[in-house]
Parts: structure tokens; sequence; C-alpha cells
């Protein structure tokens, strides 16, 4: 079973730091793996799609990377802002048909001014 | 475009009554699904749909009921209520055209409490 891993659960730092968030997750037969941004009350928005046929996205301060044979992807934020400050989603979706979005737990940024 | 619309946004129920949460888009997207996120727990799949007419099962669907009339919506039914029902509902919706689950945009979500 497909299960996925967000460390550290929550995290705080300064203005204009940057940041690496992580996401590890155990079968490495996936299909792609996503990064969702979650503000409070609110759904669910799409930063950065990384197929398994590639290494890492990019967009503006955000960059995504993945290592299937390792099992993890990184958010990298550059110059994080407070408007950052969010709760960070990683999901992979398998191969083979499964058709379901396994998502992690997330990982509570605060940005600090 | 409105993207993905979910009613209501709130909703409180008593145990064993039913009811239906809305879910909409007007993006012509072939995926759609149901998710119910609980504290500790991150987000669940309860039901998803490849098609008008297509749907199947996700990680937890007892308890609810779900069908696919239209390419736009996707309706998810609460046959008979329970505390354990208590979450949050996202509804969301992919294009798949890319083979199936591309970018997943997702609606606002129904906060829902049964007691």
């Amino acid at each position: 079973k497909q299960e996925v891993t967000q460390i550290p659960a929550a995290l705080s730092v300064p203005e204009g730091e940057n940041l690496v968030l992580n996401c590890s997750f155990t079968d490495s037969a996936i299909y792609n793996l996503q990064w969702f941004r979650q503000d409070p009350g609110k759904g669910l928005t799409s930063l950065l799609l990384i197929q398994s046929s590639q290494r890492e996205q990019t967009s503006g301060r955000l960059n995504a990377s993945l290592d299937k044979s390792s099992g993890r992807s990184t958010l990298y934020i550059a110059a994080s802002q407070p408007g950052d400050s969010a709760t960070y989603l990683c999901a992979v979706i398998a191969q083979g048909g499964s058709e379901k979005l396994v998502f992690g737990k997330g990982t509570k940024l605060t940005v600090n001014p | 475009n409105a993207g993905v619309t979910q009613t209501p946004k709130f909703q409180v129920l008593k145990t064993g009554q039913s009811m239906t949460l809305q879910c909409a888009q007007d993006m012509n997207h072939e995926y759609m699904s149901w998710y119910r996120q609980d504290p500790g727990m991150g987000l669940r799949l309860i039901h998803y749909s490849v098609g008008a007419g297509i749907t199947d099962q996700g990680e937890v669907p007892n308890g609810y009921n779900v069908s696919r009339s239209t390419t736009e919506d996707f309706p998810l039914r609460l046959l008979s209520a329970a505390p354990s029902q208590t979450s949050v509902y996202f509804c969301a919706s992919s294009d798949g055209t890319s083979g199936g689950w591309d970018t997943q945009y997702f609606g606002p979500g129904t906060r829902l409490t049964v007691l």
C-alpha cells in the first residue's frame, strides 16, 4: 500500500529564508507527484505537478524535485514571504491503474515578518 | 470560469438523516472525485468518476453514494449520516487528457457536522 510521509509536520521561518519541504513515498511506481497549497478553511491549490519521467518542475519561487528511485520529493521555496504561510501537501498517483491520489498529511509553514 | 463549486459550505445533520453534497465544474473535465479531510488522517478518496455514467470506489466509500449523469455534476449522497462522517469534504476535477490524474482542481469544501 502506498504511503506518503511529509516531514516536518510544522515549520516556522523568518521572512526571506530559503526553505525545503520534504515528501517521501513507499512505492516508487508512481504516475506523477503533485504539490498543493492549502490555506486555512480553504480548498487545495495545485502548485506543481511532476510526471514520473521528470526530475523537477519550477514555478516562480517554487522548485519541486523528484527522485523516484529513492521515493523522495522536495519543494524548495526561495526568499520566503509571509504570504507563503499555509499547509503544503504532496500527493502521488500510483502506476498500474489504481487511479488513486494518495496524500501526505502536510507541512504547516509559517513565515514570520 | 467558476472552476469547481461546492454547496453547501456548512451543514449540520442529525444522526440518521440523509443529504446530498453538490459539486459542479465548468471546465469540461472528465475526471471528478470526492475526498474527506480529517485531522491527523489527511485527505482520503471516497469515490471518483472518469466520465459521465462511470463511477468507482475510493479508499473510504462506505456510507456514501455517487452518480455522474452529466460531465459537469458529481453529487455525493450520505445515505444515513453518522457522527463518524463529520469531516470536511472536497470535490476535485481534472481533465484526464494526459491519461487521467493530472493537475487536480479543488472546490472550496463543505464542512459537515453530524450530531
